[in-house]
C-alpha cells in the first residue's frame, strides 16, 4: 500500500521561499507523475504542477514563474519550491501521485501541510 | 482553461436519501479524464471515481458516476453517516491541464 509523507516549514514571511518535500513509501516511483495541489483555507483545490520520475515537469501557468518541482529518485522524494510568497499563498499543500495516460487521477495523497504566510 | 462548475453548492439531505451531484465543464472533457474525490474536514481528498464511472479501489458500490461531454454526475444511492463531506470533480486537458470544480458540500439535513 503506497503512502505519501510530506513535510516542510509551516510559517513563512512574505517574499520568502516555500519548500516542501514528499516521500513515496511502499510503492514504485517509476511510471507515474508526482504532483502538488493546494487548498486555501475554506476554499477549493488548485493544481500547482507535476513531475515525472525522470524529471519532466508541467506547471500551472498561473504559478509557473515562481514554482520549481524536483525529484530525487535515489530517495523516492519529490519537492516543491515556491518563491516570493505572499498571503495569497497561504494554503494547505498536498502532494499526490498523478496517474496520466489513458486515465487521469490523483491517488494516494499526502496528509497535507498548512503553510501560513504572515509578517 | 476548462472551468468545472459544480452544483448545487450545498446539498442538505438525510441519511438513507439519494444524493445527485453535478459537474458541468465549460468545454467537452474526455470521460477518461474525469474524476471525483471526497474530502472530509482536516483530511486529504480521497479518489472515488475515475474515468467518469469507474470506482476506485475500496469505494462502496453506493457511489456511482456517469456522464459525458460537458455534463457529469456523481450519485450516492443511499447516504451513510460517513458520506457527509465535500465532493470535487477534476478534469485533465487544456491549459492548465488539471482543474478542479468548486466542490459540493453534502450536509446532514
Amino acid at each position: 500500500q503506497m503512502e505519501l509523507q510530506q513535510w516542510g516549514a509551516g510559517l513563512l514571511k512574505p517574499s520568502e521561499t516555500l519548500s516542501l518535500t514528499c516521500a513515496v513509501i511502499g510503492g514504485s516511483f517509476s511510471g507515474y507523475f508526482w504532483g502538488w495541489v493546494r487548498q486555501p483555507p475554506g476554499k477549493g483545490l488548485e493544481w500547482i504542477g507535476d513531475i515525472s520520475h525522470n524529471g519532466d515537469t508541467s506547471y500551472n501557468p498561473s504559478l509557473k514563474s515562481r514554482v520549481t518541482i524536483s525529484v530525487d529518485m535515489s530517495k523516492n522524494y519529490f519537492s516543491l519550491k515556491l518563491t516570493s510568497v505572499t498571503a495569497a499563498d497561504t494554503a494547505v499543500y498536498f502532494c499526490a501521485r498523478h496517474r496520466i495516460g489513458v486515465v487521469n487521477w490523483f491517488d494516494p495523497w499526502g496528509q497535507g501541510t498548512l503553510v501560513t504566510v504572515s509578517s | 482553461e476548462i472551468v468545472l462548475t459544480q452544483s448545487p453548492g450545498t446539498l442538505s439531505l438525510s441519511p438513507g436519501e439519494r444524493a445527485t451531484l453535478l459537474c458541468r465543464a465549460s468545454q467537452s472533457v474526455s470521460s477518461s479524464f474525469l474524476a471525483w474525490y471526497q474530502q472530509k474536514p482536516g483530511q486529504a481528498p480521497r479518489l472515488l471515481i475515475y474515468r467518469a464511472s469507474s470506482r476506485a479501489t475500496g469505494i462502496p458500490d453506493r457511489f456511482s458516476g456517469s456522464g459525458s461531454g460537458t455534463d457529469f454526475t456523481l450519485t450516492i444511492s443511499r447516504l451513510e453517516p460517513e458520506d457527509f463531506a465535500v465532493y470535487y470533480c477534476q478534469q485533465y486537458g487544456g491549459s492548465p491541464p488539471v482543474t478542479f470544480g468548486g466542490g459540493t458540500k453534502v450536509e446532514i439535513k
